[in-house]
């Protein structure tokens, strides 16, 4: 039941710049704050980015998230092999009375 | 340091009933929503259900609404998932998470590692 759309992949090179669109609509994204979540392979979620643009304690400082309307992105600065994950974007949907994510996109480094 | 342990999952038979549980630590559960979140095997997370923090109020995804209740027990820090009329369309692993909010900002700050339930036809 997903309702916010992601690119289903991304890519990069070590080093390089990488960004994630995240597009829902005006009872989900374009009321609430977005937030973003790393699942590594074999792990449960984590929360990465919340409140559109905050890093929670701990994540480094190349991610980097943003809002505007009723889309989203985020963005990995100097990616590194670590980054290697699926991502997803979330926000709460009044509709719904409940969070709704993205599709997921899986970054993978080259 | 946060702790949300998952339990209660396996393999059931088509139609028949599970109850996950939730085991919370490390910070202050009676203040918190609790959510569970479900994700089918090679899919995408789904959001199953919310209580909030006295349970008060409950929400369900359409998917299970009606199948599935939320509770919580404040004074065992436990969170439950009681699932009934299963199906293999609920094949997932079914993982909890706090939910914090602040106005208009909303998350799930942390997260269980996850149950198995395996609906077998």
């Amino acid at each position: 039941q997903s309702v916010l759309t992601q690119p289903p992949s991304a890519s990069g090179t070590p080093g390089q710049r990488v960004t994630i669109s995240c597009s829902g609509s005006s009872s989900n994204v374009g009321s609430y704050t977005v937030n973003w979540y790393q699942q590594l392979p074999g792990t449960a979620p984590k929360l990465l980015i919340y409140g559109n643009d905050q890093r929670p304690s701990g994540v480094p400082d190349r991610f980097s998230g943003s809002k505007s309307g009723t889309s989203a992105s985020l963005a990995i600065s100097g990616l590194q092999s670590e980054d290697e994950a699926d991502y997803y974007c979330a926000a709460w949907d009044d509709s719904l009375n409940g969070h709704v994510f993205g599709t997921g996109t899986k970054a993978t480094v080259l | 340091q946060v702790q949300l342990v998952e339990s209660g999952g396996g393999v059931v038979q088509s139609g028949r009933s599970l109850r996950l549980s939730c085991a919370a630590s490390g910070f202050t559960f009676r203040n918190y929503g609790m959510d569970w979140v479900r994700q089918a095997p090679g899919k995408g997370l789904e959001w199953v259900a919310i209580i909030y923090y006295d349970g008060s109020n409950k929400y369900y995804a359409d998917s299970v609404k009606g199948r599935f209740t939320i509770s919580r027990d404040n004074s065992k820090n436990t969170l439950y998932l009681q699932m009934n009329s299963l199906g293999v369309e609920d094949t997932a692993v079914y993982y909890c998470a706090s939910d914090r909010w602040e106005g208009r900002v909303r998350r799930l700050d942390y997260w269980g590692q996850g149950t198995l339930v395996t609906v077998s036809s």
